[in-house]
């Protein structure tokens, strides 16, 4: 059962324009939840967080917003430039349960492929 | 400083034999996690070391897998009996101390053929 969903395989976006990201979960114990940028034949590399107490986080080009009561964020880029293009995958981490477990993996979306067109 | 590394960048290994991957994290980071990234799939969680102790291991797919991490660096996940199925990138990250607020730095990962 996918708990993170990017329902997005794929977007396209001409370069200097504003690329849109979304993701959606179902688990309501998440608390916390990043965005990683992956480039082939690399690991994912941390990009952004967000804290399930905020609506939105802010860092240079790249804004997260989180909008609880309907369980999905979104990661903005502006502008958009070509070294973006990459996969991009939301992930989630949960409140601990009482055994201590759940609390310290990530749960993955499927990445979404951006590609920035010069 | 060094990032988190994995050796080998690539294993094939004929059914049925045993494998080793290794996993060198962040020096100082206490936290180490091990992944599974099937085909058009995210990360997948299997194990959590919070030092030399396996804190979580609720994602190990079945007893086939093992992993340790004796002196609370270097981790090796180990399978045994490989099947098809357990082709994919094995990932491994290092955090500064575990808990849902610290970013996993990611290795390069691991791809495991199995044939």
């Amino acid at each position: 059962d996918q708990q993170v969903k990017q329902n997005s395989p794929s977007l396209s976006v001409q370069e200097g324009r504003i690329s849109i990201l979304n993701c959606d979960y179902t688990n309501s114990m998440f608390d916390y939840f990043l965005w990683y940028k992956k480039y082939p034949a690399e690991g994912p590399t941390f990009l952004i967080s967000i804290s399930s107490i905020k609506d939105k986080n802010e860092d240079g080009r790249f804004t997260v917003f989180l909008n609880k009561s309907a369980k999905h964020l979104s990661l903005h880029i502006v502008p958009s430039q070509p070294g973006d293009s990459a996969v991009y995958f939301c992930a989630a981490s949960a409140i601990p349960t009482q055994t201590g477990k759940g609390a310290n993996n990530l749960f993955f979306g499927t990445g979404t492929r951006l590609t920035v067109i010069p | 400083g060094a990032g988190v590394s994995q050796t080998p960048s690539n294993k094939v290994t004929e059914k049925g034999k045993y494998v080793e991957l290794r996993c060198d994290p962040i020096s100082g980071h206490t936290a180490l996690y091990w992944y599974r990234q099937s085909l058009g799939q995210g990360p997948e969680f299997l194990i959590y070391f919070q030092g030399t102790g396996a804190a979580d291991d609720s994602g190990l797919p079945n007893d086939r897998f093992f992993a340790v991490r004796p002196e609370g660096s270097v981790s090796t996940l180990k399978i045994q009996r490989t099947e098809r199925g357990d082709s994919a990138v094995y990932l491994c990250a290092s955090s500064l101390n575990g808990g849902s607020l610290h970013e996993q730095y990611f290795g390069p990962g691991t791809r495991l053929t199995v044939t």
